[in-house]
C-alpha cells in the first residue's frame, strides 16, 4: 500500500481538544490533505499542507513536517457534530492516496 | 448549484453481470477520479482521468473499466471479472491534477451483490 498510518479510533469529550496523527512515506511527496467524512456521506475538504508548519482554520489546525513524514490534525472546542471519520491523504504525482481514517467519537 | 452527481445511490449486481455507475460534474473540472471504500480501509484509487479521452489505471483497476468521452462525465463499469465488488464507490473531480488542487467528492454509490 501507500503506508499512510493513522489511529483507528479516538474518543473525546465535548469542548475538549483532540489531535489525530498521520505518518507517511516521504518519497514523491507533493502535499497532504485532511478530509472529514460522516458515515455514508462524501468526504469534505478540511485542510491542505505542502510546506512545513501549522495551518489554522477556525477550530481546525493542521501541521506538517516533511522531513519526518508526519502530520497532525488538531480539533479544538469539540462539538457533537465533529463525530466523524478523518482521512489523511498524501499526493504523489497526480494521485491522492488515503489512509484508513480515524473515527472520532465526541461524548457529552 | 455546481457539484458532482453520482447515481444510483444504491445498486445491486447479480452474478456475472456488468453494472455501470454514473458520475457527472458541472464544475468544469479537468480531472476526475474513482475510488472504492471498504469498511476499515482507506479510499483506494481505481481509475483517474486528467483530460477527455484519456485515463490511467489506479491501484486496483482490475475488474473495472471507465470512459471519458465528455469532460463532464466519467462512468465506471464494474465487470463480472471483479469478484468482490461490494463496496462504497466515490467519484471525485479537481480543477486539474496538480499538487495543490483539492478533490470534490460525489455522494457515493453503495454497490452490493445479490
Amino acid at each position: 500500500g501507500q503506508n499512510i498510518d493513522q489511529p483507528t479510533e479516538m474518543t473525546a469529550t465535548e469542548g475538549a481538544i483532540v489531535q489525530i496523527n498521520c505518518t507517511y512515506q516521504t518519497s514523491g511527496f507533493n502535499g497532504l490533505f485532511w478530509y472529514q467524512q460522516h458515515a455514508g456521506e462524501a468526504p469534505t475538504f478540511l485542510s491542505y499542507n505542502v510546506l512545513d508548519g501549522l495551518e489554522e482554520k477556525g477550530r481546525f489546525s493542521s501541521f506538517l513536517s516533511r522531513s519526518k513524514g508526519y502530520s497532525y490534525l488538531l480539533l479544538k472546542e469539540l462539538q457533537m457534530k465533529d463525530s466523524a471519520s478523518y482521512l489523511c491523504a498524501v499526493r504523489r504525482d497526480y494521485k491522492l492516496s488515503f489512509g484508513a481514517g480515524t473515527t472520532v467519537t465526541v461524548r457529552a | 448549484d455546481g457539484g458532482i452527481t453520482q447515481s444510483p445511490k444504491y445498486l445491486f449486481r447479480k452474478e456475472g453481470q456488468n453494472v455501470t455507475l454514473s458520475c457527472e460534474q458541472n464544475l468544469n473540472h479537468d480531472a476526475m477520479y474513482w475510488y472504492r471504500q471498504d469498511p476499515g480501509q482507506g479510499l483506494r484509487l481505481i481509475y483517474y482521468s486528467q483530460i477527455v479521452n484519456d485515463f490511467q489505471k489506479g491501484d486496483i483497476a482490475e475488474g473495472y473499466s471507465v470512459s471519458r468521452e465528455k469532460k463532464e462525465s466519467f462512468p465506471l463499469t464494474v465487470t463480472s471479472a471483479q469478484k468482490n465488488p461490494t463496496a462504497f464507490y466515490l467519484c471525485a473531480s479537481s480543477i486539474l491534477a496538480a499538487e495543490g488542487e483539492k478533490l470534490f467528492f460525489g455522494s457515493g454509490t453503495q454497490l452490493s451483490v445479490l
